[in-house]
């Protein structure tokens, strides 16, 4: 079983849907979720970052961790076309030296004009 | 320059070839990471070095090679590849106080092609 599990889609929706990206894992000494979004061709940018359960809004975007789940997840609202790209879901516990983390293998999303 | 930079963006090498990655970060961190992105498979962790040191070494076959002379500058040197170690090559830093450091600011990283 991998220790992250996510999607790969691709998923397409229609500009200004609500968008629903989700991630589950196994490990339940993973503390820190991180979402980060990547456009073809370019490296992950850092889009959410949370510490243990609960939600955190950030503009269009909600992250929000359910640990007794062991499942996170992203919402986006009033999606945009310039939305699309991979989103990747990544965590880690408290005793990673070095802060290493694990990485979902990510969900592409289109978002339609 | 800011953020992570990557040197070249693109490099298509033979197999007998060697050739090396430049990676540079402007955010005053002190852990810097190199990581493999093939098509369909999440991130893979190659390398991690704190303080210089390196820290974490993924199983990854001897050729390739890390070497990171300061906190700013991380170099991944390449010789005798196949075909299947084509891929993007993405660099990553973050500020690690203890064992905390999981915003990590990735470059844009590296398509390197092995033919």
């Amino acid at each position: 079983q991998k220790e992250v599990e996510q999607d790969p889609g691709p998923l397409s929706v229609p500009e200004g849907a609500i968008v629903s990206l989700n991630c589950t894992y196994s490990n339940s000494a993973f503390q820190y979720f991180m979402w980060y979004r990547q456009y073809s061709r370019k490296g992950p940018e850092l889009l959410m970052y949370t510490y243990s359960s609960g939600n955190k809004e950030d503009g269009r975007f909600t992250a929000q961790v359910d640990k007794s789940s062991k499942y996170i997840s992203l919402f986006i609202r009033d999606s945009q076309p310039s939305d699309s790209a991979t989103y990747l879901c990544a965590m880690s516990a408290m005793y990673n030296q070095g802060g290493k983390l694990i990485f979902g293998q990510g969900t592409e999303l289109s978002v339609k004009p | 320059e800011t953020g992570v930079t990557q040197t070249p963006r693109h490099l298509v090498m033979g197999m007998t070839n060697k050739k090396s990655l430049k990676c540079e970060q402007h955010l005053g961190h002190n852990a810097m990471y190199w990581y493999k992105q093939s098509a369909k498979k999440p991130l893979e962790l190659m390398f991690v070095y704190n303080f210089k040191e390196q820290t974490e070494n993924n199983s990854v076959p001897s050729r390739f090679s890390p070497e990171c002379p300061n906190s700013s500058h991380l170099f991944l040197h390449l010789h005798t590849l196949q075909p299947e170690d084509s891929a993007l090559y993405l660099c990553a830093s973050s500020q690690v106080v203890g064992n905390r450091g999981y915003e990590q600011y990735f470059g844009p990283g590296t398509r390197l092609t092995v033919t």
